[in-house]
């Protein structure tokens, strides 16, 4: 099955600067990396997506880059805000038909006002 | 759109008794839902996949006859922790998947704690 593994585990930012996550994945055959922000507390929310037929993809000040042959991706976000500071989850497809993801363990992102 | 609602938002239950809660997606048909388990400072775990109308697919590990899955109608899911004990303590969510949706995108509910005493 799909492993994901996700680094660092916490990172902490000065406001304004970037911040950059990054994912690898085991199966060559999944095809969907979505990335989830969640605060404490409630649900996760999508933030970005990326499929597997192209290498980047960007929305405003968050963007997402995709090497398939490394099988790795990986978040980054401009500019950083306190409104930034969140866990955030990447998650690879698994290819059985029925969308299922496989998340990452998360990542704690502490902007520094 | 792509609303996706849980019931109860919060429950506190002794050990021994039966919780069930509800998912529903409000705005769209989802033929595949799914239920997570998120203890505190950790990751979603994938408990089971429910399809409409068909028994949910269970991950490795996860009891079936515990957590019972009921997909009843292309909008509702319903998650049964029976004699629950203080170690299924957690927070769960469920998401959806829309039923034509070209992605795999998954909208998630609000989560519901339980607490077990």
């Amino acid at each position: 099955g799909e492993n994901v593994e996700q680094h660092p585990s916490t990172l902490s930012v000065q406001e304004g600067d970037s911040a950059v996550i990054k994912c690898t994945y085991s199966d060559s055959a999944s095809n969907y990396f979505p990335w989830y922000k969640q605060e404490l507390g409630k649900r996760p929310q999508l933030i970005i997506d990326i499929r597997s037929n192209v290498g980047e993809k960007k929305d405003q000040r968050i963007a997402v880059t995709l090497n398939k042959t490394a099988k790795h991706f990986s978040l980054h976000i401009t500019e950083t805000q306190p409104e930034d500071s969140a866990v955030y989850f990447c998650a690879a497809s698994m290819v059985d038909g029925n969308n299922r993801l496989a998340f990452g363990k998360g990542n704690q992102v502490v902007v520094i006002p | 759109g792509a609303v996706v609602s849980q019931h109860p938002s919060r429950v506190i239950c002794k050990s021994g008794t039966s919780v069930k809660i509800e998912c529903r997606s409000l705005d769209f048909q989802a033929t595949t839902m799914f239920w997570y388990r998120q203890f505190p400072k950790q990751s979603l775990m994938l408990m089971a996949t429910s399809n409409e109308g068909s028994k949910a697919t269970y991950e490795q590990g996860v009891e079936k006859d515990k957590f019972l899955i009921n997909h009843a109608s292309l909008t509702l899911s319903t998650l049964t922790v029976t004699s629950a004990h203080p170690e299924d303590s957690s927070f769960y969510i469920c998401s959806a998947c829309r039923a034509v949706h070209p992605y795999n995108e998954q909208f998630f509910g609000p989560g519901t704690r339980l607490t077990v005493l």
